[in-house]
């Protein structure tokens, strides 16, 4: 079976854009979630998504926002960036809540 | 709420030497445990974890963590390390959230730098 992927891979914006990122789960994973890592900060927790509802949130501005589609797949969307929205964001799908999740290689957005 | 503490942020040891990653946890109930690996540039691989059952676990590349109630722990463990086991390490806690859905969280990771 196919991992998790996601595009794109490598992405530099500038302050004030939006950017839009995108995740497939894998084959029959219905649930995906978000998770940025940063130096500081760490592996946070985003948000989760479950046959096309949110069903968990972390502690981001609503500048985070995500949506699910019918086909599971995913995409995380961060209007207004700012330099700290830095990071390598990871996407994780697993076949049902209680799970294991399994993790994408990531995407790292740049802000300059 | 749950957190994870790894206590050592950075660990150096020889090729071919033991190894024993620390994490702590803190969650009221029984936790769903994990360890993950992640590359440089890459993303998080899942090791091993626990759910229920025998307190000691065994996972990929010859690793094993065992779950210790008492303490509160999750120690990662492998007997004789490989210079392709350098890499981050991170333990993380699922355990249910406000949304009455598990999610997980994790511990701020220990390097681990391996030596000739």
């Amino acid at each position: 079976k196919a991992g998790v992927t996601q595009t794109p891979r490598y992405l530099i914006k500038t302050r004030g854009q939006q950017v839009t990122l995108s995740c497939s789960p894998i084959s029959g994973h219905r649930s995906v979630s978000w998770y940025q890592q940063t130096p500081g900060q760490g592996l946070q927790f985003l948000f989760e998504y479950f046959s096309e509802t949110q069903r968990n949130k972390g502690n981001f501005p609503g500048r985070f926002s995500g949506r699910q589609f019918s086909n599971s797949r995913s995409e995380m969307n961060v209007s207004t960036l700012e330099l700290g929205d830095s990071a390598l964001y990871l996407c994780a799908s697993r076949l049902a809540i209680q799970e294991t999740q399994y993790f994408g290689p990531g995407t790292r957005l740049l802000v300059l | 709420a749950q957190s994870v503490t790894q206590p050592d942020i950075h660990i150096t040891v020889s090729e071919g030497a033991s190894l024993e990653l620390r994490c702590n946890y803190s969650y009221g109930a029984t936790p769903y445990l994990f360890w993950y690996v992640q590359s440089p540039g890459q993303g998080l691989q899942l090791l091993l974890k626990y759910f229920s059952g025998d307190t000691l676990v065994q996972g990929i590349k010859g690793f094993e963590a065992e779950f210790k109630r008492s303490q509160s722990s999750f120690n990662l463990r492998k007997p004789s390390v490989h210079w392709s086991d350098a890499a981050e390490y991170f333990c993380a806690v699922g355990a249910q959230s406000n949304f009455g859905n598990e999610k997980l969280t994790f511990g701020t990771g220990t390097r681990l730098t391996i030596i000739p």
